[in-house]
């Protein structure tokens, strides 16, 4: 079945810190992948998508996120992360409907 | 920009009562879509919209109907409103031939 799994439930950064958050998805096929952000109490917003050709691509709000077949994993990294990037991070896969995974929640320390 | 509104932020109602679910988008949308979010499980869609007047199951309808007479307004409808059914319930929209999708803030429905 196609899944898309976000292993850290939690995660705590101090600010300044550099941040990753991993995502693996499990689908027949490349599909398209996205990194949505909630703030609390908001809808989702999105930050970045992969369809197809550079496997590094740019978001909004400084984060990044690589594509990598060989691990069936978009992984999202922000090189220095600030105390309003606290939020929920969802990564989500499209292929044919789009499938969410459980969410990592972003605490940022002082 | 896009606006995707739902018509409450918070609703608290019954077990048994019929209850609406208002999602409006501004942008000509296509397809509209009915997500539920429960911690520790993402989103899970319910229903989604193609055109007026269509819907298609999502992953989890049971319990639940949608309604979509306008283009701009895709109603969800709990018949019967149970405990189990306490949620947040997102709406979102996206035009015909592309994939990202736009989203209400959400209404946080309790069911006592």
């Amino acid at each position: 079945a196609q899944s898309v799994t976000q292993p850290d439930i939690h995660i705590t950064v101090s600010e300044g810190a550099s941040l990753e958050l991993r995502c693996n998805y499990s689908y027949g096929a490349t599909p398209y992948l996205f990194w949505y952000v909630q703030s609390p109490g908001q809808g989702l917003q999105l930050l970045l998508k992969y369809f197809s050709g550079d496997t590094l691509v740019q978001g909004i709000k400084g984060f990044e996120a690589e594509f990598k077949r060989s691990q069936s994993s978009f992984n999202l990294r922000k090189p220095s992360v600030h105390w309003s990037d606290a939020a929920e991070y969802f990564c989500a896969a499209l292929g044919g409907k789009l499938i969410f995974g459980q969410g990592t929640e972003l605490s940022v320390k002082p | 920009d896009v606006k995707v509104t739902q018509s409450s932020r918070y609703l608290v109602k019954r077990t048994g009562e019929k209850v609406f679910l208002e999602c409006v988008q501004d942008m000509d949308h296509e397809n509209m879509f009915w997500y539920r979010q429960d911690p520790g499980l993402g989103l899970r869609l319910i229903y989604f919209s193609y055109d007026v007047k269509m819907k298609e199951k999502g992953d989890i309808p049971e319990g639940y109907s949608v309604s979509r007479e306008k283009k701009e307004r895709f109603s969800l409808i709990l018949e019967s409103a149970s405990t189990n059914q306490t949620s947040m319930y997102l709406c979102a929209s996206s035009p015909r031939d592309t994939y990202e999708q736009y989203f209400g803030p959400g209404t946080r429905l309790t069911v006592t």
